[in-house]
């Protein structure tokens, strides 16, 4: 049972490029949601989806586009890359919208923007 | 929305110290609070949870009780190890169908 797969783990790109972060779960979850991490800032929610088809904004969602064609998958678009957006993003999915679900965390993808 | 305030780090403590880690929180009626941690080039993992007040939440020589009346979720160990050293955060869902918001984080660090 792999969890929740992040690809890539590292990626560097330049100021104006566009790039598409893969997320992929294997445990049928019907949550997923990707978050950023910043030093001193902890994790911040960028968007999130409660179902295949749906998906909402987060606390910091400019700059970055996501949608949820099926439940496995979740991808997160950076439209043209800025380095205000270099960080450090995680996945996580949990089984369901009831509050107090456990999430899961891929391991992550560290993103530079030069 | 909900929110959680946790202290702020870096904690550095000598092995078979005693750690706590303060965490409060605002929220609507009673969710579940828990505790993930972070190690060095990992994503986060669940450490422990509480799912209702008065609830005590245990793993790998971690607690941590749900007080209801202050409001908080603080994290203990009894003696820290080296294998500790991490970043610990404290989270609880948001109010609606919103994901978990997470504190800042509390890097730890333990020396031998």
């Amino acid at each position: 049972n792999a969890g929740v797969t992040q690809t890539p783990k590292f990626q560097v790109l330049k100021t104006g490029q566009s790039m598409t972060l893969q997320c992929a779960q294997d445990m049928n979850h019907e949550y997923m949601s990707w978050y950023r991490q910043d030093p001193g800032m902890g994790l911040r929610l960028i968007h999130y989806s409660v179902g295949a088809g749906i998906t909402d904004q987060g606390e910091v969602p400019n700059g970055y586009n996501v949608s949820r064609s099926t439940t496995e998958d979740f991808p997160l678009r950076l439209l043209s890359a800025a380095p205000s957006q270099t960080s450090v993003y995680f996945c996580a999915s949990s089984p369901d919208s009831v509050r107090g679900t456990e999430a899961f965390f891929g391991q992550g993808t560290r993103l530079t923007v030069v | 929305g909900d929110s959680v305030t946790q202290m702020e780090g870096p904690v550095t403590l000598s092995e078979e110290a005693f750690l706590t880690i303060n965490c409060t929180y605002t929220a609507t009626g009673y969710p579940s609070l828990f505790w993930y941690v972070q190690y060095p080039g990992e994503g986060l993992q669940l450490l422990l949870k509480a799912t209702k007040a008065d609830d005590k939440g245990s793993n790998k020589g971690f607690e941590a009780t749900y007080r209801k009346e202050t409001t908080s979720f603080h994290l203990e160990k009894g003696s820290v190890q080296v294998s500790d050293s991490a970043v610990y955060f404290c989270a609880l869902p948001n109010s609606g169908n919103t994901p978990l918001v997470f504190g800042k984080g509390t890097r730890l660090s333990v020396i031998a």
